[in-house]
Order: C-alpha cells, then structure tokens, then sequence
C-alpha cells in the first residue's frame, strides 16, 4: 500500500539558509499535519492543512510557512535556519477533514532529517 | 502544562518480562487516542487506537490498551515483550486538527 513520501529524506544546511521539504500524502488524503521532532524529544505539531486551506497552527516558527497544493501535496519553506532547527520533520495525512470518527488515523511518512551546521 | 503524560521515561525489561507503560491525558472533549512506536531511526507507526466502546484496545504485535476514563488514563501493555520491541513509545490524543504526543518512553529489552 502507499504511504507517505516525504523528500528529501536528509538535509544538510549553514545557518541562516533556506530548506524547502515537501510531502506527498497516501493517494485520497485531503489533511496533511507537519511535525518537528528534536533529538530525544516527543513529535512537536507545526501546522495542518485540509484541502489545501491552513485548518490549525502549533509551534511553529514565523521563518516558516507551509502550503497544499491542488494535488495534496504540502511543502514546508524555512527560511533563515538555525542550529536549533535540526530536527527530524515529519508529515503525517489522513483523510475526511477533522471529523469525529472510528476510522481516523495520521499516517506519518519516514521524515526529513534537517541538519544546520 | 504536557497534556499527555508518560511517567515511565525509560523502562528496562528482560524478556518474557510483562509490560505495562502508563498514559494519562487530560482532554475534556472527545477523546480519541493513540499509541504509536518508533523504532532506532524509523517513524511513528500506529499500535492501537481507541475512539469509543470496549475500553480495551487490541492492536497489533500483541499489545493492547485501556482506557480508564476515571482515571484519564490509557496505558499500554504487553503481557510478554521481546527485543524486539526495544523502541520509544508515544502517547498521543488528537485535538481535532493535531495530534498531542507524550514525552515518550524509551523501552530497552535484553535477551
């Protein structure tokens, strides 16, 4: 079965760059969830979007800003990185919105390993 | 305040040993809740999930979980682990448009 594919898988970059990762959710996902996860620590939400419209806003950095796309996919821009920014990032989808429901689940992909140096 | 709390940080078991990590969470709504496993280098997958009706949750690699709602707890257990099941462990409960994780436990099992 397909799941999520987040590209690149690792990333190295100098501060004050910018990174760009992008994620491709399970075919008929409508919401994508990005989440930072630093060394040892639990998964951290970012941002969330539901047909392409931004549905919720976590901790997430005024240097940053994500989208959908027509196709589902979503990117998440950074830009002037920190050191503080290496993180594993996340993606997770699912599908039918924010409704309460038995068969809701996030599916999150293999992740993006950011390093700045 | 961490709205999802796991108090076992680090768990150490031989195994065959029996396996019980705690969660508690303290949302007030509509409780749908999670636990996911990762594994040295790998990403979140889902064990079990527990949306409403039987409080005990059967999920996958013979794990299972309760939901006390009391107790606004939903701990995780395996009556038998294996090495394999070395992994760091995430409690997590959604708020519709999130999910809230848990601090983690990291699990080490010796043969």
């Amino acid at each position: 079965a397909a799941g999520v594919i987040q590209s690149p898988r690792h990333l190295i970059k100098e501060k004050r760059e910018t990174a760009t990762l992008k994620c491709y959710p399970i075919p008929r996902h409508d919401t994508v969830y990005w989440y930072q996860q630093g060394p040892g620590q639990d998964p951290q939400f970012l941002i969330s979007f539901y047909e392409k419209m931004q549905s919720d806003k976590g901790s997430i950095p005024d240097r940053f800003s994500a989208q959908q796309f027509s196709d589902y996919h979503s990117e998440l821009n950074m830009s002037s990185l920190e050191l503080g920014d290496s993180a594993l990032y996340f993606c997770a989808s699912s599908s039918g919105g924010t409704g309460i429901r038995p068969t809701y689940e996030q599916y999150f992909g293999p992740g993006t390993r950011l390093t700045v140096t | 305040a961490q709205s999802v709390s796991q108090h076992n940080h680090h768990v150490i078991l031989s195994e065959a040993a029996s396996l019980e990590l705690g969660c508690n969470y303290s949302y007030g709504g509509t409780v749908n809740l999670f636990w996911y496993v990762q594994y040295p280098g790998q990403h979140l997958q889902l064990l079990l999930k527990y949306f409403s009706g039987d409080p005990l949750v059967k999920g996958i690699k013979g794990f299972e979980a309760e939901f006390i709602k009391s107790k606004f707890s939903f701990n995780l257990r395996k009556p038998s682990v294996q090495w394999s099941d070395t992994a760091e462990y995430f409690c997590a409960e959604r708020r519709p448009d999130k999910l809230i994780f848990g601090t983690g436990t990291r699990l080490q099992v010796f043969p």
